[in-house]
């Protein structure tokens, strides 16, 4: 089984849209949870970290079911600059090292 | 503020020729570093991770090994490219004494093609 698993995708949505990403992970000790952005040919970087209430940034919002493993993110009012691939990482290991899904890759149409 | 620098961006490289990929951080002391690479449509996966100066610890069996001579300087090497050594190489640093919750921060990457 991954450890962590996301919707393969990839998303194509028009701008303003509202999409959902979905993550699941096998390691139930996971303490820390992200989301990043990669976009093409570039290195990840730190969208947000989810935390057990819930979080929101902005157009962002992050959740996490720790019963299901479960880590969801919202994208509202999507625009041109949000078509990226979108990495859910969750800690394992005995260093608490990030463990990377594959990405969702994200395409906002005008 | 912390930097991370990594060199070189490109590198294209003949099967059984050896690599050299530096990594230096700026901006903190004792860093968690690590080595990932990404493979053409693949995930991110973790190669080598250090704690501290010498300490190197492997996830994966391959063709590459890593060293850390000084605390904010991480190195990938090989004596012998394969093919299947091509990808996208990240190092990444995390705050020390911090690490099960704080989030990763990554180099600009090096992509290498071995031809």
């Amino acid at each position: 089984r991954k450890e962590v698993e996301q919707d393969p995708g990839p998303f194509n949505v028009p701008e303003g849209a509202t999409v959902a990403f979905n993550c699941t992970y096998s390691n139930s000790a996971s303490q820390s949870f992200f989301w990043y952005r990669q976009d093409c040919r570039k290195e990840p970087k730190l969208l947000m970290s989810v935390y057990s209430s819930g979080n929101e940034d902005g157009r962002f919002t992050a959740q996490l079911n720790r019963a299901s493993q479960y880590i969801s993110l919202l994208i509202r009012d999507s625009k041109l600059s949000d078509s990226a691939t979108y990495l859910c990482v969750a800690t394992g290991g005995s260093q608490g090292n990030l463990i990377f899904g594959k990405g969702t890759k994200l395409s906002v149409k005008p | 503020s912390q930097t991370i620098h990594q060199w070189p961006a490109t590198l294209v490289q003949p099967v059984g020729s050896p690599l050299s990929l530096e990594c230096t951080v700026e901006g903190t002391s004792n860093p968690n570093l690590y080595w990932y690479r990404q493979a053409a449509g693949r995930g991110l996966q973790l190669l080598f991770y250090s704690v501290g100066i010498g300490q190197i610890s492997s996830e994966v069996p391959q063709n590459l090994s890593a060293s850390r001579p000084q605390d904010r300087q991480f190195i990938l090497s090989s004596k012998k490219l394969l093919l299947s050594d091509s990808g996208f190489y990240l190092c990444a640093w995390r705050g020390w004494g911090l690490s099960y919750n704080s989030p990763l921060h990554f180099g600009n990457g090096t992509r290498l093609t071995v031809t």
